[in-house]
């Protein structure tokens, strides 16, 4: 199967910008988490989609948004940018089962897009 | 923030040498993930564990959970280059959730 895909791998905006940063997820994948990624923060949870509906959300601002369509496919929306806001965005996708304890059904992340705020 | 207490933060050892490194928290967990990132890559995940005193082994990658569900190790043995990268443990409070806790991770450095 082909792994997660993310769009564009890289992204350079400046402040008070909006950007939208696409997620394919693993083939037959219905859940898709974004996480965000920064030397000092280290990974931090951002959301979770499954089926179109967001099931759980972290702690961020509601500059932060996301949504899934159909095809389990996935965005997110930063709004308003600020520098702070410059990070690797990983997008994670997983088929989980019904009280799920295998390997396969863990969360399996794309390469990343790597957004600069200037 | 973080969750999750990762040591060491970095490594330098010879090739060969075992690695050891582990992560604690002041919480349960009910999963313990272990992942390796290498430069400009997202995680890849390494052993997942589901049990209190599980040891799951993934090649020269054994891990364990500890069983007081607040902490879990994972051992790297006879290192070789390819071993380099960051190792990140991360864990999930409930059953079924998606949302992961991560350590800060584990800079691991080889010297040939």
């Amino acid at each position: 199967k082909a792994g997660v895909t993310q769009t564009p791998r890289y992204l350079i905006k400046t402040r008070g910008q909006q950007v939208t940063l696409s997620c394919s997820p693993i083939s037959g994948h219905r859940s898709v988490s974004w996480y965000q990624q920064t030397p000092g923060q280290g990974l931090q949870f951002l959301f979770e989609y499954f089926s179109e509906t967001q099931r759980n959300k972290g702690n961020f601002p509601g500059r932060f948004s996301g949504r899934q369509f159909s095809n389990s496919r996935s965005e997110m929306n930063v709004s308003t940018l600020e520098l702070g806001d410059s990070a690797l965005y990983l997008c994670a996708s997983s088929q989980p089962g019904q009280g799920a304890t295998s390997y396969y059904n863990e969360q399996f992340f794309g390469p990343g897009t790597r957004l600069t705020v200037l | 923030g973080q969750q999750l207490n990762q040591s060491p933060q970095s490594m330098f050892i010879q090739e060969g040498e075992d690695v050891s490194m582990n992560c604690t928290s002041s919480s349960i967990f009910n999963t313990w993930l272990w992942y390796k990132q290498d430069p400009g890559e997202g995680p890849v995940l390494l052993i997942a564990l589901y049990k209190a005193g599980e040891l799951t082994s993934n090649g020269r990658l054994t891990a364990q959970f500890g069983i007081t569900r607040k902490d879990s190790f994972l051992n790297i043995s006879a290192s070789i280059p390819s071993d380099v990268g960051i190792y990140f443990c991360a864990g999930r409070r409930i059953q079924g959730a998606q949302k992961l806790v991560f350590g800060q991770g584990t800079r691991l450095t080889i010297n040939p």
